[in-house]
């Protein structure tokens, strides 16, 4: 079945560059999304990437799909404190009519002054 | 643009009870789907909707159940509350079947 795999903790200092890393096994998922989630929120869509492209970059994000290899990542340039929260990588099925997104444990960026 | 709205935000219920969590979309969207996120098992697919009707379900119990209005807003219930249907019920919509889902800010169960 599908399962996306993401590593639970990142933490780095104010300024710096963050990474967050996904994997995925489902090798027909269409869409790949990166939502961020503040404490006591919902799910805030950051940005997401279609599967025919490599990279996406929207202001100081920038999506990698490496799709040989199953992997997803999201470069937070120049990292703010405001960017602390959890990261959830999600995958949209493709084989059915819908809208399902299957999504990962979530990273928890903990960004210090 | 108005978001996705979820009402109540809040909710404490009693073992045994039943409950019912509405969601209205963004404006024009037509399709609605229902997660629900907990420590243990993360975000988990529940259900979703499409032009009042549904189009997927997730692997829950049939304590689970949902419909869509006409207006798309969409409700789900969850019957003989159990203390593991503790969970903040989050509810997305999109346009149709296209990628962008947005998320309202959830309902918190609490079941004692």
């Amino acid at each position: 079945g599908e399962d996306v795999e993401q590593s639970l903790f990142l933490s780095v200092r104010e300024g710096d560059s963050s990474v967050i890393n996904c994997t995925y096994t489902d090798s027909s998922s269409t869409y790949l999304y990166w939502y961020k989630q503040e404490p006591g929120a919902g799910l805030q869509l950051l940005t997401y990437i279609f599967s025919n492209m490599d990279m996406k970059q929207d202001q100081r994000l920038t999506v990698l799909l490496n799709k040989k290899d199953k992997h997803l990542s999201l470069r937070i340039a120049d990292t703010q404190t405001g960017d602390s929260a959890i990261y959830f990588c999600a995958e949209k099925e493709d084989y059915s009519n819908t809208g399902k997104l299957i999504f990962g444990q979530g990273t928890t960026l903990q960004v210090k002054p | 643009k108005a978001g996705v709205t979820q009402t109540p935000r809040y909710l404490i219920k009693t073992r045994g009870q039943q409950v019912t969590l509405s969601c209205s979309p963004i404006s024009g969207h037509r399709s609605v789907s229902w997660y629900q996120q907990t420590p243990g098992q993360g975000l988990q697919f529940l259900f979703e909707y499409f032009s009042e009707t549904q189009r997927n379900k997730g692997n829950f119990p049939g304590r689970f159940s949902g419909r869509q209005f006409s207006n798309s807003r969409s409700e789900m219930n969850v019957s003989t509350l159990e203390l593991g249907d503790s969970a903040l019920y989050l509810c997305a919509s999109s346009r149709d079947q296209t990628y962008e889902q947005y998320f309202g800010p959830g309902t918190r169960l609490t079941v004692t």
